[in-house]
């Protein structure tokens, strides 16, 4: 099976700008979770899909935004960029079907800086 | 608040010796955790996972141990090899992965 994947791999954007990332997970899995990973704060969770709704979301502004197609493929949009939204975007993939106990699988990341 | 943390940040290991790294988890109610390796310019890789019911689970040379009475992960690596450097990251999962921050691993010749 191919394993989860993110384009574009970087990205170069400037302050107020908008950025949508990309995310197909592996064949089969119906929930895919966005993470935020910088060196201050870690790996942080941004929000989950599950069957094209938003079914848990972390500690976010509003500006951070995502949706699911039919396909289980997500997309992230960050609108009106600051300087700290610069980090690796990581997406992970699930079968969405255990709850808690879903092994999640991530992919590359998109390195996204804000100049 | 939530946390799920790591006691050392980078652990320096002589190849062939066996490494141990450590977490401490926040949520007593928290049934699944999982070890991701993160190297560099790439995602976390899932390494091995343990339920709330179980106190020890073995992998190919990896091995996670539970001790839910003191709320503590622990991996050990047996044989550590060069291939092993990366960051090592505990996750408690509960609707959401909520990570430690990190262990570094480096393995030297």
């Amino acid at each position: 099976k191919a394993g989860v994947t993110q384009t574009p791999r970087y990205l170069i954007k400037t302050r107020g700008q908008q950025v949508t990332l990309s995310c197909s997970p592996i064949s089969g899995h119906r929930s895919v979770s966005w993470y935020q990973q910088t060196p201050g704060q870690g790996l942080q969770f941004l929000f989950e899909y599950f069957s094209e709704t938003q079914r848990n979301k972390g500690n976010f502004p509003g500006r951070f935004s995502g949706r699911q197609f039919s396909n289980s493929r997500s997309e992230m949009n960050v609108s009106t960029l600051e300087l700290g939204d610069s980090a690796l975007y990581l997406c992970a993939s699930s079968p969405g079907t255990s709850g808690s106990a879903d092994t999640q699988y991530f992919g590359p990341g998109t390195r996204l800086t804000v100049l | 608040g939530e946390s799920v943390g790591l006691h050392l940040p980078t652990l320096s290991v002589q190849e062939g010796d066996n490494s141990i790294i450590n977490c401490a988890y926040s949520n007593s109610a928290s049934d699944y955790f999982i070890w991701y390796k993160q190297e560099s310019g790439k995602g976390p890789q899932f390494i091995i996972d343990i339920r709330s019911n179980m106190d020890k689970r073995q992998g190919q040379r990896v091995t996670v141990l539970l001790n839910k009475t003191v709320k503590h992960l622990s991996l050990q690596i047996a044989a550590t090899q060069p291939g092993d450097s990366a960051v090592y990251f505990c996750a408690e999962s509960r609707s959401k992965l909520i990570f430690g921050a990190g262990t570094r691993l480096a393995v030297h010749p």
